[in-house]
């Protein structure tokens, strides 16, 4: 099944902060983050393999609760260049990942 | 970071006809990739895992006889849509493991197909 992500969407204003959460209905076992600009690929942002591991790039973070099967990023003062589509992905055989719902986020000038 | 490219970026076909979409590892050697096909606003959805020398292996409602997949090289795998319809038209992505980061997986820009 399909991580499901929460919220669907989210606008922010520039300098704010915003958190993307991911739930799983199954064991995770690592959890990798993305971003998706529109009609471009997924970059990818970073990925937590222990449970309870925080991770941070620049301003944007993520933690990992094992036992919880989530994952949440943190994307604090928020630039315009963060706009896209946020994905989570878990590995569910060796490299085979599934992705998330995803989250569209907008920040705004 | 490695780079994996794809080509054509975006396809327009009629319907009943064939495409094929190219997945490429520049700078180093996948024996294994991925397709996905995302539908606009949507997530990307696991189409099948390409292997190096052997058969692909599709997810469970994608059809292996529509979906060609071919892994000549280790730097190459094809996917071909064939008889494609309307509602083929999707985004195709490609992907494959790095060889840095664990976990890290390397996409492809992109293949758009609209069939008309």
């Amino acid at each position: 099944q399909q991580p499901v992500q929460s919220p669907q969407a989210v606008i922010l204003r520039e300098g704010e902060d915003a958190v993307i959460n991911c739930s799983s209905s199954k064991a995770l076992y690592s959890v990798h983050w993305y971003r998706q600009k529109h009609g471009e690929a997924p970059v990818f942002l970073m990925i937590l393999l222990k449970g309870g591991e925080q991770k941070g790039h620049e301003k944007i973070s993520a933690s990992f609760n094992e036992k919880k099967q989530q994952s949440s990023l943190y994307l604090t003062a928020s630039q315009l260049s963060y706009s896209g589509t946020y994905f989570c992905g878990t590995e569910i055989e060796a490299y085979k990942y599934i992705f998330g719902t995803g989250t569209r986020l907008k920040v705004l000038a | 970071g490695a780079v994996v490219s794809q080509h054509p970026s975006w396809v327009i076909c009629k319907s009943g006809t064939s495409v094929k979409i190219e997945c490429r590892s520049l700078d180093f050697q996948a024996t294994t990739m991925f397709w996905y096909r995302q539908f606009p606003k949507q997530s990307l959805m696991l189409m099948a895992t390409s292997n190096e020398g052997s058969k692909a292996t599709y997810e469970q409602g994608v059809e292996k006889d529509k979906f060609l997949i071919n892994h000549a090289s280790l730097t190459l795998s094809t996917l071909t849509v064939t008889s494609a319809h309307p509602e083929d038209s999707s985004f195709y992505i490609c992907s494959a493991p790095g060889q840095g980061r664990p976990g890290e997986l390397f996409f492809g820009e992109g293949s758009r197909l609209t069939v008309l």
